[in-house]
């Protein structure tokens, strides 16, 4: 079935350094792919999303490009601050497939330190 | 209203008990969906509701686990015989359609069985 892995956490960053946090695919369809944050105590916000293949989303600084031939959509900033000390997670939504639901991965705890 | 809303936010109830979660989707969105999220794990699936189509229960854990939604409105998740591993964050979301859009999430009802 479809799934979704991104490299485990924590990762824990000083301010203003560049940010990769890799994200991999699998689905059988055509997924449009998501990036979700869940910053401490609060619920999960859609950060950016790209619908199909080499769509770039980008949003707050961060950015994703959805690479089909590497089946990835790996989540970039240039320079992280104190306040995206987050959870982040990696979905996909398989529009041709029969589930509705989004599938994530199990999340990636950044940590920013001044 | 403006977001998706859920009560109540956090929930503590005696082993054996049973308890109801209510989620108030955006006004609109004719999908709903719940997820679970237990402490550091990422996101499981439960059950998706699209419009009057028959729900995709196919991620409930157990039979004690059920959800009922009326319309395009209010749905409630019920946990019968609570045990202590239902302890959990359980989220709700709601979108206009599947696939593509995003979800909406509300900020989730802390279950702790004790």
């Amino acid at each position: 079935g479809d799934s979704v892995t991104q490299m485990e956490g924590p990762v824990t960053l000083s301010e203003e350094a560049f940010l990769t946090i890799n994200c991999t695919y699998t689905a059988t369809g055509y997924p449009s792919l998501f990036w979700y944050v869940q910053y401490p105590g609060e619920g999960l916000q859609l950060l950016l999303k790209a619908t199909k293949a080499d769509d770039k989303g980008s949003n707050k600084g961060f950015e994703a490009t959805y690479r089909k031939e590497t089946t990835s959509f790996h989540l970039e900033k240039g320079s992280v601050q104190v306040s995206d000390s987050a959870v982040y997670f990696c979905a996909l939504s398989d529009v041709g497939g029969s589930q509705g639901n989004l599938i994530f991965g199990k999340g990636t705890k950044l940590s920013v330190k001044p | 209203g403006a977001g998706v809303s859920q009560s109540p936010s956090n929930k503590v109830t005696e082993k054996g008990k049973d308890v109801e979660l209510r989620c108030d989707p955006i006004s609109g969105h004719t999908a709903l969906y719940w997820y679970r999220q237990r402490l550091g794990q990422g996101l499981e699936f439960l059950i998706y509701f699209q419009g009057n189509s028959a729900p995709d229960k196919s991620g409930l854990p157990s039979d004690r686990f059920s959800a009922e939604r009326t319309g395009e409105s209010v749905s409630t998740l019920t946990i019968q015989r609570t045990q202590q591993e239902d302890s959990a964050v359980y989220l709700c979301a709601s979108s206009q359609r599947t696939g593509t859009y995003g979800y909406t999430f509300g900020s989730g009802t802390r279950l702790t069985v004790v």
